[in-house]
C-alpha cells in the first residue's frame, strides 16, 4: 500500500519551454502533497506544501510564479516549471501523506535537465 | 528552532555486519515524530521507520531498528546483518511542529556495503 506514482521521470528540454510533472497516490487520498528539490548528494529542499482544493504554500525563496502548483484532487498534484532554465536543472521529488500524523509516501522522482 | 543533524557523511559495513547512523535532533516540543528514510541511486525515498515521541518502546521493522535515546536527543538507525542492497542514501527527518507535516531532513549519511 501507499504508492506514489510521479510522471515523467525523466525530462530533457530546451531552455524557454514549460515542463509539468505530476504526483499521483495511487492507493490512498492524500490530503496533503509536498514537492522537494535534491542537488547531487544534498539533502531534500522543501519547496511547497500542496493541500487539496486551496493554493500551495511556498517556502521562502521559492519563486511561486516559476513553479506552479495545483493540487486539483486528493490524489493528483502537479508542479509546472514554467519558462525553464538550466539553473532548474534538477532531481525533483514528490510525497504525498494522508494526513498529518502519517508518513510521507515519496514517488520516484523526476530528473529534469534544461538545455 | 527544530534542527536534525547527521554527523557521517559516509560509512562502510562489511556484508552480514550491524551498522549504526547517527542522528540527532533539537526540538522544544514534547510531542514529535522521527523518521528514516532511504534513497538509493535510483532516486526514490522508501521509508523504513518511524518513532513517536511518546513511543516507550523502541521501533523496530525488520532489519530495521531505532535506538530512540530521548534525553541524549538521539534517534539512530541500526540496521542489521547488512546487505548489499542496502548501499544507499539515508536520511533521518522529523516532523515539523504543528499539523502541516512538514518534514525536516537531516544531511544524509551514504552506506557503502562491502562484498
Amino acid at each position: 500500500g501507499a504508492v506514489v506514482s510521479q510522471h515523467p521521470s525523466w525530462v530533457i528540454c530546451k531552455s524557454g519551454t514549460s515542463v509539468k510533472i505530476e504526483c499521483r497516490s495511487l492507493d490512498f487520498q492524500a490530503t496533503t502533497m509536498f514537492w522537494y528539490r535534491q542537488f547531487p548528494k544534498q539533502s531534500l529542499m522543501l519547496m511547497a506544501t500542496s493541500n487539496e482544493g486551496s493554493k500551495a504554500t511556498y517556502e521562502q525563496g521559492v519563486e511561486k510564479d516559476k513553479f506552479l502548483i495545483n493540487h486539483a484532487s486528493l490524489t493528483l498534484s502537479t508542479l509546472t516549471v514554467t519558462s525553464a532554465h538550466p539553473e532548474d536543472s534538477s532531481f525533483y521529488i514528490c510525497s504525498a501523506q494522508q494526513g498529518s500524523e502519517q508518513p510521507q509516501h515519496f514517488g520516484d522522482g523526476t530528473r529534469l535537465s534544461i538545455l | 528552532a527544530q534542527k536534525i543533524t547527521q554527523t557521517q557523511p559516509g560509512m562502510f559495513v562489511q556484508e552480514k555486519e550491524a551498522v549504526t547512523l547517527d542522528c540527532t535532533y533539537d526540538t522544544s516540543d514534547q510531542s514529535y515524530g522521527l523518521f528514516w528514510y532511504k534513497q538509493p541511486s535510483s532516486g526514490e525515498m522508501i521509508f523504513l521507520i518511524y518513532q513517536g515521541s511518546y513511543d516507550e518502546q523502541n521501533a523496530t521493522e525488520g532489519r530495521y531498528s531505532l535506538n530512540f535515546q530521548k534525553a541524549r536527543k538521539s534517534a539512530n538507525l541500526v540496521i542489521s546483518a547488512s546487505q548489499l542492497g542496502d548501499s544507499a542514501m539515508y536520511f533521518c527527518a522529523m516532523r515539523e511542529r504543528g499539523n502541516t507535516g512538514k518534514l525536516i531532513f537531516g544531511q544524509g549519511t551514504t552506506l557503502q556495503v562491502k562484498p
